[in-house]
């Protein structure tokens, strides 16, 4: 059973536009949520993250938004740029219960030229 | 830093063989964890270690893995005997007491014929 869900395997964006992507999450225990990016042959990198405490947290280009009564997050990425390409793997912990951290699947993010 | 090592970054064996990967989690950094990256499932969490002690199994597939953690700088995941199923990329990752995400490493793509 997935705890974290990513429905949409891909995602094709213009250069300069918005990319959104989203994150369903089922476990209420959740109270941490991360997003990590990956390139190929790399590792996955921590990207920005937010507590249950709040409902958006801003990094620069990168905005991640909790809905908590939906259970769903989303990352927004304003605006798209070439090297944004990347998997991108949204993840959730509930930190007061332990410490590993639930992947979803991930989507993978084409920036279009 | 020189980040999270693993070893080998690839390995190509036959089926029935031994495998053993390794990581060298950050130093000072004292929760390790594996994990399996397939297309089908996503990232997934199979062991995780803190301070040495493992915590969490209930993700490690079957009895032909086994993981361990003799000291704080070193960790093995062994599959023994290997199936063509368990062709994945391997991950290992660490993290601080305290710390909110993890660092991973590079991975070891594992293929087995």
């Amino acid at each position: 059973d997935q705890q974290v869900k990513q429905n949409s395997p891909s995602l094709s964006v213009q250069e300069g536009r918005i990319s959104i992507l989203n994150c369903d999450y089922t476990n209420s225990m959740f109270d941490y949520f991360l997003w990590y990016k990956k390139y190929p042959a790399e590792g996955p990198t921590f990207l920005i993250s937010i507590s249950s405490i709040k409902d958006k947290n801003e990094d620069g280009r990168f905005t991640v938004f909790l809905n908590k009564s939906a259970k769903h997050l989303s990352l927004h990425i304003v605006p798209s740029q070439p090297g944004d390409s990347a998997v991108y793997f949204c993840a959730a912990s509930a930190k007061n219960r332990d410490d590993k951290i639930i992947f979803g699947k991930g989507t993978r993010l084409h920036i279009l030229p | 830093d020189a980040g999270v090592i693993q070893s080998p970054r690839h390995e190509v064996t036959e089926m029935g063989q031994e495998v053993t990967l390794r990581c060298k989690p950050i130093s000072g950094h004292n929760s390790l964890f594996w994990y399996r990256q397939t297309m089908m499932r996503g990232l997934e969490l199979l062991i995780y270690f803190n301070n040495n002690v493992p915590i969490d199994d209930s993700g490690m597939p079957e009895d032909r893995f086994s993981a361990k953690m003799p000291n704080a700088s070193f960790s093995t995941l062994k599959i023994q005997p290997s199936e063509p199923r368990d062709s994945a990329v391997y991950f290992c990752a660490s993290r601080r007491t305290g710390g909110l995400g993890y660092t991973f490493g590079s991975g070891t793509r594992l293929t087995v014929v």
